[in-house]
């Protein structure tokens, strides 16, 4: 049961434009989430995250949208940047729960010169 | 430099073999992690330990076996028992309490010969 969906497994973007990854969730008692920016063999890096009473998180060029309604996220990347290219993971936790992690699938997002 | 250290970078193991990879943090971290990631797939959980001493069973936990007599050190043993151990393995930590925004090592690589 994957209760973290990442349905885009690859996404292009020219550098330059914006970089929208989207994410999917089906438990209903998540209420904090998290992205994560991996390159290859090497550890995910912290990315931005966002809590369940905000629909929106900024941090320079990376902004996290959670629309609860639709146990949707998405993660804004603007402007793309070559170095934006990695595999970006979308995580959810119940913080009043087990408060482990729960992983999406990941979206390899490569940023095209 | 505070961080989390994983070794071997590549590990190989025959049939029949029980093998141990090393992760080491000097963050002053509490909790720790071991995950799995597939290729195509998210990271799975299969052991972590909040406090010296004591470990508990992830997702995935069948197959492996983990220990935490220091603070700083939570190896992972991939045991016989796991018949298909091909994947990338990375540890992970947290201040006690903060279970959500987890630091990685740049993981191990595990093949079966």
């Amino acid at each position: 049961d994957q209760q973290v969906k990442q349905n885009s497994p690859s996404l292009s973007v020219q550098e330059g434009r914006i970089s929208i990854l989207n994410c999917d969730y089906t438990n209903s008692m998540f209420d904090y989430f998290l992205w994560y920016k991996k390159y290859p063999a090497e550890g995910p890096t912290f990315l931005i995250s966002i809590s369940s009473i905000k629909d929106k998180n900024e941090d320079g060029r990376f902004t996290v949208f959670l629309n609860k309604s639709a146990k949707h996220l998405s993660l804004h990347i603007v402007p793309s940047q070559p170095g934006d290219s990695a595999v970006y993971f979308c995580a959810a936790s119940a913080r009043f729960g087990n408060e482990k992690l729960t992983f999406g699938t990941g979206t390899r997002l490569t940023i095209i010169p | 430099d505070g961080g989390i250290t994983q070794s071997p970078k590549y590990l190989f193991r025959k049939e029949g073999q029980n093998v141990t990879l090393s992760c080491e943090q000097n963050l002053n971290h509490d909790a720790m992690y071991w995950y799995r990631q597939d290729p195509g797939q998210g990271l799975r959980l299969i052991y972590y330990s909040q406090i010296v001493n004591d470990f508990q069973k992830g997702d995935i936990a069948e197959g492996y076996s983990v220990s935490r007599e220091k603070k700083e050190s939570f190896p992972l043993t991939v045991t016989s028992a796991q018949k298909n151990p091909t994947a990338f393995y990375l540890c992970a930590s947290t201040p006690r309490g903060v279970n959500e925004k987890l630091f990685f090592g740049s993981g191990t690589q595990l093949s079966v010969l």
